[in-house]
């Protein structure tokens, strides 16, 4: 069965500081990835998908299949990264979110 | 090009009752999608439209349903209301339900 798993509910950050969200998923054949980002009361926007290696606002996601991970990262967090991330799989399936909040 | 929109915005409805919710995709945009959001679950998807057809469905009991019309508008039904059903409820669309979701605003629904 697919499965996304986010294990941080909530992960802050000092502004500056690198950040790491994870995500860990179970798929058996070749998987499909993406990031959503949710900021307070806007609109649920995909932040990137793996397949096009993209980087967005700073934000890179490496896909491990070895690991079957694919985890968020960005070396400086900013205080306009706060918001709601979900990791996406495939048809969709989506984790549970990691709140963000970056400290000024 | 305008949104995605949703109508309507909140809605409180009691147990046992049925429920509407209604979205407009981006012109042009044949795919609709529908998705849960809870705080305890969070997003879950629900189905897919495409042309008229649902394409995709997710783990939901038979009281969700849903339908598109020839102009890609989408509707979206649940029947006997449960207190768990309380949730937002987005859709989103895309040209061929292939590249990029556009997420509408959703639709906050209390069942009470």
């Amino acid at each position: 069965a697919q499965r996304v798993t986010q294990p941080e509910k909530l992960l802050s950050v000092f502004k500056g500081a690198p950040v790491e969200l994870k995500c860990n998923y179970s798929y058996s054949g070749s998987p499909e990835l993406f990031w959503y980002v949710q900021y307070s009361r806007q609109r649920l926007q995909l932040l990137l998908r793996h397949i096009s290696r993209e980087s967005i606002k700073g934000f890179t996601a490496d896909l491990n299949k070895g690991e079957t991970s694919f985890h968020l990262k960005k070396p400086f967090a900013q205080e306009e990264d706060s918001a709601m991330y979900y990791c996406a799989l495939g048809d969709p399936v989506f984790g549970k979110g990691t709140r963000l909040s970056v400290i000024a | 090009k305008a949104g995605v929109t949703q109508t309507p915005r909140y809605l409180i409805k009691t147990r046992g009752q049925q429920v509407t919710l209604s979205c407009s995709p981006i012109s042009g945009h044949r795919s609709v999608s529908w998705y849960q959001q809870t705080p305890g679950q969070g997003l879950q998807f629900l189905f897919e439209y495409f042309s008229e057809t649902q394409r995709n469905k997710g783990n939901f009991p038979g009281r969700f349903s849903g339908r598109q019309f020839s102009n890609s508008r989408s509707e979206m039904n649940v029947s006997t209301l449960e207190l768990g059903d309380s949730a937002l409820y987005l859709c989103a669309s895309s040209s061929s339900g292939e590249e990029t979701q556009y997420f509408g605003p959703g639709t906050r629904l209390l069942v009470l």
